[in-house]
């Protein structure tokens, strides 16, 4: 019943060795979004995507990047990780661009070495 | 702009004991306002939200949340916690004629349930 799916849950990357986090979604919603979220802090939006509009947020790093090959499926990759990078990520969706609910998956915990 | 202000960074409470989370918000107009639930190592769920209307509103799980614009503040309750209420508590403040883009998210409020 799960309506969004991270991939993996545990992550664990070198220093520097690109990675991809994955989210899928079964509620055909418009918006995507993926947050980073360090130990104690709150949610940090990263970017998101309104169909295939990206909408990138200015502080976010470049060694931040996103895809969305179609309405189901985002992507996060880093394309070089270091070790302050090390947080969870949550992907987020919701039906449409004006202050409906979001739909969180899970998460995915990475880990830098 | 707008934030979110959690001041408890940690509660303790006994179970069957009433709780109160606080929450208090900068925003120009009547903002949107959320409170989500996050148990350990799981994404957010929302409890409940206002947009308009009445100030009291009724969440999942037996929360409740009162708008006070006079007093900036959007607190959560729940008259008798459960061990399962265990958790992080987040409020959020989103932008009118906006999305979840703009929401800001206070640093949340770790709850402890004592037997």
């Amino acid at each position: 019943d799960a309506m969004v799916i991270q991939n993996p849950r545990y992550q664990v990357t070198q220093f520097g060795k690109p990675v991809t986090l994955s989210c899928s979604q079964t509620l055909n919603h418009n918006v995507m979004y993926w947050y980073q979220q360090k130990s104690s802090q709150a949610p940090k939006l990263l970017f998101h995507y309104y169909d295939k509009d990206f909408n990138n947020e200015a502080d976010t790093p470049d060694n931040f990047q996103s895809r969305r090959p179609n309405t189901s499926f985002c992507f996060l990759d880093i394309r070089s990780p270091g070790l302050g990078d090390a947080a969870m990520y949550l992907c987020a969706t919701s039906r449409g661009r004006l202050n409906t609910e979001a739909f969180f998956g899970q998460g995915t915990r990475l880990t830098v070495v | 702009a707008q934030s979110v202000t959690q001041p408890d960074i940690h509660i303790t409470v006994s179970e069957g004991a009433s709780l109160e989370l606080r929450c208090n918000y900068s925003y120009g107009a009547t903002p949107y306002l959320f409170w989500y639930v996050q148990s350990p190592g799981q994404g957010l769920q929302l409890l409940l939200k206002y947009f308009s209307g009445d100030t009291l509103v009724q969440g999942i799980k037996g929360f409740e949340a009162e708008f006070k614009r006079s007093q900036s503040s959007f607190n959560l309750r729940k008259p008798s916690v459960h061990w399962s209420d265990a958790a992080e508590y987040f409020c959020a403040v989103g932008a009118r004629g906006f999305g979840n883009e703009k929401l800001t998210f206070g640093t949340g409020t770790r709850l402890t349930i004592i037997p």
